[in-house]
């Protein structure tokens, strides 16, 4: 079975200070994890992907997340955060055995106070 | 990149009408398509999967009857969503994964807002 467990519903930063958003999964299989953005009234963008290579990965916009197995965490940090990263994040969690199939987690809003 | 289109962006509807989504894969082919949807301030819940030439896979408590999807070609799935009502309001996502690539690979199309008075 999987799922994937969002810690935080929101969370709220300064500009320029440090954004962390919590995410552990669980999976019977070794999984691929993904963090996606959702602006408002937006589709999704994929921040960056976990699929069993380097367990710190980097995405776009100075985003990087690091897979850490022994813990099941897969958090999402960015040293400076921008208003424009005010936005939805989904923490998303994927397997392909015995069929592909994609759990979100749900959501984290994140809040960036000038 | 990949690009996966939705049409219409939004669509109102009067209660009872249908309404039909569609799904495009604009570079690639997609041999499995997803219908997502999203409630104000929710995640995303998967409705279906959309196999090219095959009957779609509905996730439990999804009423099959009312959204009819149909994936008729590697690059188009549709969703329509029969007898709309107020409570079927929602934005709904498809994604797409490719026929070759990364087994992890899906694209996400930009939404739908549906909204029915």
């Amino acid at each position: 079975a999987q799922s994937v467990t969002q810690l935080d519903s929101h969370v709220s930063v300064s500009e320029g200070t440090p954004v962390l958003l919590r995410c552990n999964y669980s999976s019977s299989y070794s999984p691929s994890l993904f963090w996606y953005v959702q602006h408002p009234n937006k589709g999704l963008q994929l921040l960056l992907k976990y699929t069993s290579a380097a367990t710190l990965v980097k995405g776009i916009n100075g985003f990087e997340a690091e897979f850490k197995k022994s813990e099941t965490s897969f958090h999402l940090t960015k040293p400076s955060a921008h208003m424009s990263d005010a936005a939805e994040y989904f923490c998303v969690v994927s397997r392909n055995t015995g069929g592909f199939k994609t759990i979100f987690g749900a959501g984290t809003r994140l809040f960036v106070k000038a | 990149g990949a690009v996966v289109s939705q049409h219409p962006s939004w669509v109102i509807c009067k209660s009872g009408t249908s309404v039909k989504i569609e799904c495009r894969s604009l570079d690639f082919q997609a041999t499995t398509m997803f219908w997502y949807r999203q409630f104000p301030k929710q995640s995303l819940m998967l409705m279906a999967t959309s196999n090219e030439g095959s009957k779609a896979t509905y996730e439990q408590g999804v009423e099959k009857d009312k959204f009819l999807i149909n994936h008729a070609s590697l690059t188009l799935s549709t969703l329509t969503v029969t007898s709309a009502h107020p409570e079927d309001s929602s934005f709904y996502i498809c994604s797409a994964r490719p026929a070759r690539g990364n087994s992890y690979e899906q694209y996400f199309g930009p939404g739908t807002r549906l909204t029915v008075t």
